[in-house]
Parts: structure tokens; sequence; C-alpha cells
């Protein structure tokens, strides 16, 4: 079976520069998740879906950053403009359900340069 | 507020031998699962182990086994017979049901290294 997959794996920008992440969960897996990893630190969510709806978006700086899952498959996380700030590491995990026990599956991230 | 700490930023363990990784939480649910992660340097996080709030034993899986101490609120991470291939960041992860809808709250992690 296949993992989370995440593409790009690693992506260098200018600021002010827009760019996107995509993120192909395991199949049959209708939960899907998207954290940001900054340097030195554990994941922070920024948003859940949950087939094609954002279940929770309240750490999504709405301002700047947008995200969509068509069809409650795929799904894109987009930042624009960047800022510097934004250098870290983009994580996309799935599960098949968010009951306590939901062992989330993650995908080996996007490393995002902002210059 | 929900939390989760882990005061030991890095951590050195000679091959072969055991290693305790402390992980302590705050919350005020009574529903909730604790979770063990580990990064390696090529970044992805792999599922270690799980414990809930209401298993009274202590989770085990393989050489991982989760010392679950609920009046402490502490689950600490236990690696029996360390390898080089242990050497990786860990993470100690919360979920919350009824509040958070099952998103993973986690602490800062452990940088462990094992020497040969």
């Amino acid at each position: 079976e296949a993992g989370v997959v995440q593409s790009p794996r690693y992506k260098i920008i200018e600021k002010k520069q827009p760019v996107a992440f995509w993120c192909n969960p395991i199949s049959g897996h209708n939960t899907l998740y998207w954290y940001l990893q900054n340097l030195g630190q554990g994941p922070e969510l920024l948003i859940r879906y949950e087939n094609e709806e954002a279940v929770d978006d309240s750490q999504l700086p709405k301002d700047r950053f947008s995200a969509e899952r068509l069809k409650g498959v795929d799904s894109t996380l987009k930042i624009q403009p960047a800022e510097l700030g934004d250098s870290a590491v983009y994580l996309c995990a799935s599960s098949t359900d968010y009951g306590t026990y939901n062992e989330q599956f993650f995908g080996p991230g996007t490393r995002l340069t902002v210059l | 507020a929900q939390k989760i700490t882990q005061t030991q930023p890095g951590m050195f363990v000679q091959e072969k031998e055991a290693v305790t990784l402390d992980c302590t939480y705050d919350t005020s649910d009574q529903s909730y699962g604790l979770f063990w992660y580990k990064q390696p340097s090529s970044g992805e996080m792999i599922f270690l182990i799980y414990q809930g709030s209401y298993d009274e034993q202590n989770a085990t899986e393989g050489r991982y086994s989760l010392n679950f101490q609920k009046a402490r609120k502490s689950a600490n991470l236990v690696i029996s017979a360390s390898q080089l291939g242990d050497s990786a960041m860990y993470f100690c992860a919360m979920s919350l049901i009824y509040n958070q809808g099952g998103k993973l709250i986690f602490g800062q992690g452990t940088e462990l290294s094992v020497k040969p």
C-alpha cells in the first residue's frame, strides 16, 4: 500500500512569490491534515479536512494561506505571498477516522526555504 | 490549555542499552490518546506506539514500551536494546477527540543519539 505522497520535497523561492504544495493521502483515508513544522519544533496543525470539508482551519493564516481538497482526495496548500518566516517543513498526514485513536500516517514533507 | 512537554532536548545512549524519553501532558479531558512518533533525518514521521487514557496496561510494541502514569500525567517512552538506527528525533503527541477533533498536539521533541 502506498503511503502519503507529497511534492515537491524541496522548494526554494524568493519572498513575495507564491508557492503551492501537493498531497495525495493513503487511499480510503477520509481525513487529511496539513501540519507546519518549524526547525527544532514539533508539528502544529494548520488545517484538517473531513472528506472535502475543512472542519478545523483555526490555525491557518488566512491572509496568505489557502488550501483545498478536491473531491475529498488530493489536497493543495498555497502561500501567496510567501514571507521569510514561512521557511519550514510542511507535513501532510491522513487517517481513516478522527477518533481518539486516529493513527495518522505522515508524508515525507515539503521543506520550504524563502530567501 | 492542552500541552505536551518534553524536557530533554537531546539524549545519548550506548548501543544495546535501554533509554527513557520523558513526556508530560496537560489536559482536563478524560478521554485522550498519547502517541510517540520517530522522525529520522529524512523527515517522515513514523508512528511508534499508542496509549489510550482508559487503557489500564502500558502499551508495548516490540522494543518500545510506554510507561503511562495517569496521576502524574506522564507518558514516557522506553526503548530497550538501542540500535544505531534509533538515532532520530522523537515526538510525544496527544489527541483529543471531543474538543479538538482528533488533531495531534506535539511536544518539542527529543533528539536521541545512539553511540556504537
